[in-house]
């Protein structure tokens, strides 16, 4: 099992630029979430879904798109990049279940800076 | 809202001390706590506590939670330089695989 797989490991983008961060698990999780880290502030998240098809909005959603169209692919899209938005940036998936005590395991994060 | 605190924010010990790390939080329908250890790349899982005063334990490192206080501690034990990271807790409330995280507590060890 390759786990939880993110690309690219770095980027660097323009203001106003798009681009989207790929995100894939081969382990058959339904959860999957996108955080955001930044100095001192610990992971923030940004979009979660349930299973394909279901999308939600986690605690920073501004300026980031999110579609579930398989079990496995999570690509987190930011459509007008900012500076604010410099960040490094984890997926993470977890099982489901009814007693859903589960860890989530990450992917090795993207690092993407926005000048 | 679901909140997370850790405490101290970073501390600064020597090899074979011990450490005790704070975690407490506020959060709606409490379903487990989640403690991470990240080395200048992703989290990697510590351990999960769900049940009052059971303390999960793997070698130097044990952790326990008190659902009535609403904290948990991990401590760490005979601290070697490889313990040196930034330890993370979570918690997972009312919605599954939703985690809302601490800051994190920098943890340096020096030999």
């Amino acid at each position: 099992n390759a786990g939880v797989t993110q690309t690219p490991k770095f980027q660097v983008l323009k203001t106003g630029q798009s681009m989207t961060l790929q995100c894939a698990q081969d382990m058959n999780h339904e959860y999957m979430s996108w955080y955001r880290q930044d100095p001192g502030m610990g992971l923030r998240l940004i979009h979660y879904s349930v299973g394909a098809g279901i999308t939600d909005q986690g605690e920073v959603p501004n300026g980031y798109n999110v579609s579930r169209s398989t079990t496995e692919d999570f690509p987190l899209r930011l459509l007008s990049a900012a500076p604010s938005q410099t960040s490094v940036y984890f997926c993470a998936s977890s099982l489901a279940g009814y007693s859903s005590y589960n860890e989530q395991f990450f992917g090795p994060g993207t690092r993407l800076t926005v000048l | 809202e679901d909140k997370v605190v850790q405490s101290p924010l970073s501390l600064v010990v020597h090899e074979g001390d011990t450490v005790t790390l704070n975690c407490s939080y506020e959060v709606t329908n409490f379903r487990s706590l989640l403690w991470y250890k990240q080395e200048k790349k992703a989290p990697t899982f510590l351990f999960m506590l769900t049940s009052s005063g059971i303390e999960k334990k793997s070698g130097r490192l044990s952790s326990i939670l008190d659902k009535k206080e609403l904290f948990s501690i991990l401590n760490i034990t005979a601290t070697q330089t490889g313990d040196s990271a930034v330890y993370l807790c979570a918690v997972n409330g009312r919605t599954r695989g939703k985690l809302v995280f601490g800051a994190g507590t920098i943890l340096r060890v020096k030999s």
